[in-house]
């Protein structure tokens, strides 16, 4: 019944690995987001998605790769993780158009030692 | 870049209080959403809000939408422990990309 999954729910893993993070949402929605909330809680958009085509692509670095296979599914991967790169990512859904919010998932957090 | 001023930070009050939070900008959002989070989990939706002076209430939680469109409050009437968290507001920008401008946060502990 989860509205919407990440997987997995934490990673810890060395400096310069490749690491991967999944998200699915079953709400039917249209648009998908990557989110990276940092030690302070504050909330940054990294990529939008709406119907697998990307509409948002903040300054992220170019080692952060989003992938939307349909429009249920957005993940993300990221090459040569970095020190700076542990935080907590979210994923989240809305439907397109409308003033609706967002359904976010309970969050990865990835440590990078 | 658009900013999202979001007051106080921290909040700890006794059980039975009551409490504002604000959020203002100089920008006008198309919409302006309240979310809180629990540690260890995302933050979820308690409230959006769309036209200029309008008013929700949900149980003792009630939200504002500034007549501009540029701010809002949520006040909390005789706070539990059970609304110790993290609230957060979010301004959707107008135009197409419709991005959500988010504030900083307030933490909130309620104590028995």
């Amino acid at each position: 019944d989860t509205a919407v999954s990440q997987t997995p729910k934490y990673l810890v893993t060395q400096m310069g690995n490749d690491k991967s993070i999944k998200c699915e949402q079953n709400l039917g929605h249209d648009t998908m987001y990557w989110y990276k909330q940092d030690s302070k809680k504050f909330l940054k958009i990294m990529f939008s998605y709406n119907n697998k085509e990307l509409i948002i692509n903040e300054t992220v670095p170019n080692r952060f790769s989003p992938k939307s296979p349909d429009k249920a599914h957005l993940n993300l991967h990221i090459n040569s993780l970095e020190l700076g790169d542990s935080a907590v990512y979210f994923c989240a859904s809305r439907p397109s158009g409308g003033n609706y919010g967002y359904t976010f998932g309970s969050g990865t957090r990835l440590t990078v030692v | 870049t658009q900013l999202l001023e979001q007051s106080p930070q921290f909040l700890s009050i006794q059980e039975g209080e009551n409490l504002t939070v604000y959020c203002n900008s100089s920008s006008v959002f198309s919409s302006l959403q309240w979310y809180r989070q629990e540690p260890g989990e995302g933050p979820v939706l308690l409230v959006t809000v769309v036209t200029g002076g309008e008013v929700k209430k949900l149980k003792r939680l009630t939200f504002q939408f500034g007549d501009a469109r540029k701010d809002s409050s949520l006040h909390i009437t005789a706070a539990q422990p059970g609304d110790t968290g993290l609230y957060l507001c979010a301004g959707e920008e107008t135009g197409n990309n419709r991005k959500l401008i988010w504030g900083l946060g307030t933490s909130l502990a309620v104590n028995p």
